[in-house]
């Protein structure tokens, strides 16, 4: 149980494109889902936290403007990278929880190289 | 500043072998600690967790311990196998616990060689 997905695996991307990202909890209701990026060699970087129905919180140095996060439902987050560039290439990991738990189960993660 | 510290930054063992990760830590309040396997280019599998009252919990080869005295971790893999390499995370987890009060460690990177 608690199987995250993401969706695509990689994608590669022209400059100025925009890339969206899904994050779905298969087997449980995940209230909160989290957003990270990971560059080569670096820790998770925690981007935003969102919970299902309400806007995300971001990071301090995230722009909510260029990483858009949605939460429609219990079982899918999206988080939409707009108008990217070759700095926002990076490997891109969701986690999600379940409602009063404390553990995270995370996605497989997304590579996106931005071209 | 909350912060993890792993060591070594990255270690080569040969099949078989054991070896023990270590992790240190200044979180506060400390709520939980989590070690965490990242293959290559995928997510992190969670191995262990542990609260303030454990000092030790296993996982098939892999055994965890914490001194929370010293704010000291250590993860032990037994017998390694090939598929060990990886990532090996330590996660710290302050107050109520989830993603709004984790700190990572940068990890150590485990290569097992045949």
């Amino acid at each position: 149980g608690a199987v995250v997905s993401q969706h695509p695996s990689w994608v590669i991307c022209k400059s100025g494109t925009s890339v969206k990202i899904e994050c779905r909890s298969l087997d449980f209701q995940a209230t909160t889902m989290f957003w990270y990026r990971q560059f080569p060699k670096q820790s998770l970087m925690l981007m935003a936290t969102s919970n299902e129905g309400s806007k995300a919180t971001y990071e301090q140095g995230v722009e909510k403007d260029k990483f858009l996060i949605n939460h429609a439902s219990l079982t899918l987050s999206t988080l939409t990278v707009t108008s990217a560039h070759p700095e926002d290439s990076s490997f891109y990991i969701c986690s999600a929880r379940v409602y009063g738990g404390y553990e995270q189960y995370f996605g497989p993660g997304t590579r996106l190289t931005v071209t | 500043k909350n912060q993890v510290e792993q060591s070594p930054q990255s270690l080569i063992i040969l099949e078989g072998k054991n070896c023990t990760l270590q992790c240190n830590y200044t979180v506060s309040p400390f709520s939980n600690l989590r070690w965490y396997k990242q293959d290559t280019g995928r997510g992190p599998v969670s191995l262990t967790i542990m609260t303030f009252s454990e000092n030790t919990k296993s996982n098939g080869r892999y055994t965890a311990t914490l001194d929370a005295d010293t704010k000291q971790s250590s993860l032990h893999i037994t017998a390694s196998q090939l598929s060990d390499s990886a990532s090996y995370i330590c996660v710290v987890s302050a107050g109520g616990g989830g993603a709004d009060g984790l700190t990572f460690g940068k990890g150590t990177h485990l290569i097992i060689q045949p």
